[in-house]
């Protein structure tokens, strides 16, 4: 596709349960991040890959969340034992080297709300 | 105090006002980004930039590095203008630092 697309637009769950959240970014882009926004605030960082690993983890809430790059390409964002708290839209957004250097382009999110 | 502070956070114009819109910032940064959000909608990148001015169309952006400054400005405002507006700054370190966002409405 032309932009980056993130699915499911909308997951709900309960408390407890385990949330896979994906991100296909631009085709060529080796740069993807991942970011969580709550209502009310600007996005917060989460993770940022360059290519398939992991260049800067630092903004991962704990250790039930985790995330994968393993072609390049495709992300998925993984969340396990999910609490209340997780509930935000997840916004990913690639680039085609780094942020510095060329524009963002971002996806339209999936918005979680965890029950 | 945040690091991105963007001012005013909530506006409101009559369509054809020019608008502006301020960040201002408290770190070193590589570049700053204008960025737009729609309601229940994703992120648009209007602008990435590290110095000077840059205008597409209606909109302006500028930068004074000096004073951790940026303005966007938008001319002739329309209510398909209405959205939030965040700055945010890239410090050097891959991971972009928000600000909180401005909600413009724009009434006809």
């Amino acid at each position: 596709g032309a932009g980056v697309s993130q699915t499911p637009s909308n997951k709900v769950t309960e408390k407890g349960k385990y949330v896979e959240l994906r991100c296909d970014p631009i085709s060529g882009h080796t740069a993807l991040y991942w970011y969580r926004q709550s209502l009310g605030q600007g996005p917060e960082f989460l993770i940022y890959f360059q290519g398939t690993g992991a260049a800067d983890d630092s903004g991962l809430p704990n250790d039930r969340f985790f995330a994968v790059r393993p072609e390049g390409s495709v992300s998925t964002l993984k969340i396990q034992r999910t609490e209340r708290g997780d509930s935000a839209v997840y916004l990913c957004a690639s680039s085609l080297t780094g942020q510095g250097i060329s524009p963002l382009h971002f996806g339209n999110g999936t918005r979680l709300t965890v029950t | 105090k945040n690091e991105v502070e963007q001012s005013p956070q909530n506006l409101t114009a009559q369509e054809g006002e020019f608008i502006t819109i301020n960040c201002s910032y408290s770190v070193g940064i590589s570049a700053l980004h204008w960025l737009q959000q729609h309601p229940g909608g994703g992120i648009v990148s209007l602008f990435m930039l590290s110095s000077g001015k840059k205008k597409h169309g209606r909109l302006i952006a500028t930068i004074n590095i000096q004073e951790k400054h940026s303005s966007l400005h938008i001319t002739a405002s329309h209510p398909r203008d209405s959205a939030v507006y965040i700055c945010a700054v890239d410090g050097n370190t891959d991971k972009l630092i928000f600000g909180t966002g401005t909600r413009l409405q724009v009434f006809p």
